[in-house]
């Protein structure tokens, strides 16, 4: 089976702009789950999505919003980016909730 | 909520000595433990788990886990590291009682010296 697949893997945004990451998950995982990690922070969750509807969500921002297609596939976006936006976000899937999460490569977004 | 705290942010050792990261969640309950490897430059994979059963359970690479419920712990252990085990460790707890969100510790950075 191919892995999580996020797309792109880099980003360079300038202040104000929005952006907008894409998640492929594992065939079969109707769970898909977003986080954010910065260096001493670790991974703060964001949101997540199983079978195109939010169950959970983290302390961020309304600037952070996601949607999940049928196909399960994942987007994230982030509105009037801020410098401290800067981070690796990190998508993760799983088949369902009493299962181990697994992870994409990550997009490494930088807002300068 | 569940929290997870991962006391030791940064460690390191020498090639051949032993390892034990500490893990400690908030939330009592029926839990399931994990935990998360990130070597450099590589995306997180899941080193070991726990739903049920034996406390004590063992991932890839040699390393092992105990589920101590009274206290509350998931204490990750290697018996003798290698220079190759250096990487960042997470710790994460979900469960039925906290929505089945995964919650991570904020992570151990790990240098083992050659």
């Amino acid at each position: 089976k191919a892995g999580v697949t996020q797309t792109p893997r880099y980003l360079i945004k300038t202040r104000g702009q929005q952006v907008t990451l894409s998640c492929s998950p594992i065939s079969g995982h109707r769970s898909v789950s977003w986080y954010q990690q910065t260096p001493g922070q670790g991974l703060q969750f964001l949101f997540e999505y199983f079978s195109e509807t939010q169950r959970n969500k983290g302390n961020f921002p309304g600037r952070f919003s996601g949607r999940q297609f049928s196909n399960s596939r994942s987007e994230m976006n982030v509105s009037t980016l801020e410098l401290g936006d800067s981070a690796l976000y990190l998508c993760a899937s799983r088949a369902g909730e009493a299962y181990e999460q697994y992870f994409g490569p990550g997009t490494r977004l930088t807002v300068t | 909520a569940q929290s997870v705290s991962q006391h030791n942010h940064h460690v390191i050792l020498s090639e051949a000595a032993s390892l034990e990261l500490g893990c400690n969640y908030s939330y009592g309950g029926t839990v399931n433990l994990f935990w998360y490897v990130q070597y450099p430059g590589q995306h997180l994979q899941l080193l070991l788990k726990y739903f049920s059963g034996d406390p004590l359970v063992k991932g890839i690479k040699g390393f092992e886990a105990e589920f101590i419920k009274s206290k509350f712990s998931f204490n990750l252990r290697k018996p003798s590291v290698q220079w190759s085990d250096t990487a960042e460790y997470f710790c994460a707890v979900t469960g039925p009682n906290t929505g089945n969100q995964f919650y991570f510790g904020t992570g151990t950075s790990l240098t083992v010296i050659p």
